[in-house]
């Protein structure tokens, strides 16, 4: 399995702040990589796939970069409503595997 | 907008069969990947395996040996059993469709459903 470390597993920012998740992959997944918002009670959210691509309908301050094993995910104006565990997750080779998850708190 | 519903027993006894179906309304399960994913309380996300509507799975091996995913195109809907459960299956689970025929990473998901394995 590809094992997929996220970091940092939390972080506490202010609001309009700009933040940076960081995503380590085991071996190389050639950019098959996503990032997904998960709200409390609520299922997970694809917000960018194959690392830098943004899914329709979400805000362009969410991006995200990377290659090889080591990938990117930033909030360049820290919203509100961006309070949430963000994931990455590869999809190089099965089975699909996840990161531990940034829990993002204000 | 394609909709997934999750449904099934919240309560399963360890050592039973786990049981849920995953109803798609607002499209077809033609054409996609159709997965199972599951998140213990308070923990991260797994991924347990995926059907496409050819009918071809693959699952986690890690529950390979428990786990079977089936797909009822005419009726669209799939459904998933895992044998066997013990309480580190207690979990809030969640199906989701693919991309597209040939993309299996989840993009819509259902709401999720709690399952907790007790006596």
């Amino acid at each position: 399995d590809i094992q997929m470390t996220q970091s940092p597993s939390s972080l506490s920012a202010s609001l309009g702040d700009r933040l940076t998740i960081t995503c380590q992959a085991s071996q190389a997944i050639n950019n098959f990589l996503n990032w997904y918002q998960q709200k409390p009670g609520k299922a997970p959210k694809l917000l960018i796939y194959e690392t830098s691509k943004l899914e329709t309908g979400v805000p362009s301050r969410f991006s995200g970069g990377g290659s090889g094993t080591d990938y990117t995910f930033t909030i360049s104006s820290l919203q509100p409503e961006d309070i949430a565990t963000y994931y990455c997750q590869q999809y190089e080779d099965l089975p699909l595997t996840f990161g531990g998850g940034t829990k993002v708190e204000i | 907008q394609v909709q997934l519903q999750e449904s099934g027993p919240g309560l399963v006894k360890p050592s039973e069969t786990l049981s849920l179906t995953c109803i798609i309304s607002g499209g077809s399960i033609s054409n996609n990947y159709w997965t199972w994913i599951r998140q213990p309380p308070g923990r991260g996300l797994e991924w347990i395996g995926h059907i496409h509507y050819s009918g071809s799975t693959k699952y986690n091996p890690s529950l390979k040996s428990r786990v079977t995913i089936s797909i009822h195109t005419s009726e669209n809907w799939f459904s998933l059993k895992l044998i066997s459960v013990t309480a580190a299956d207690t979990a809030l689970y969640y199906c989701a469709r693919g991309r597209d025929y040939t993309t299996d990473y989840p993009v819509d998901w259902g709401q999720g459903t709690l399952v907790t394995v007790s006596s």
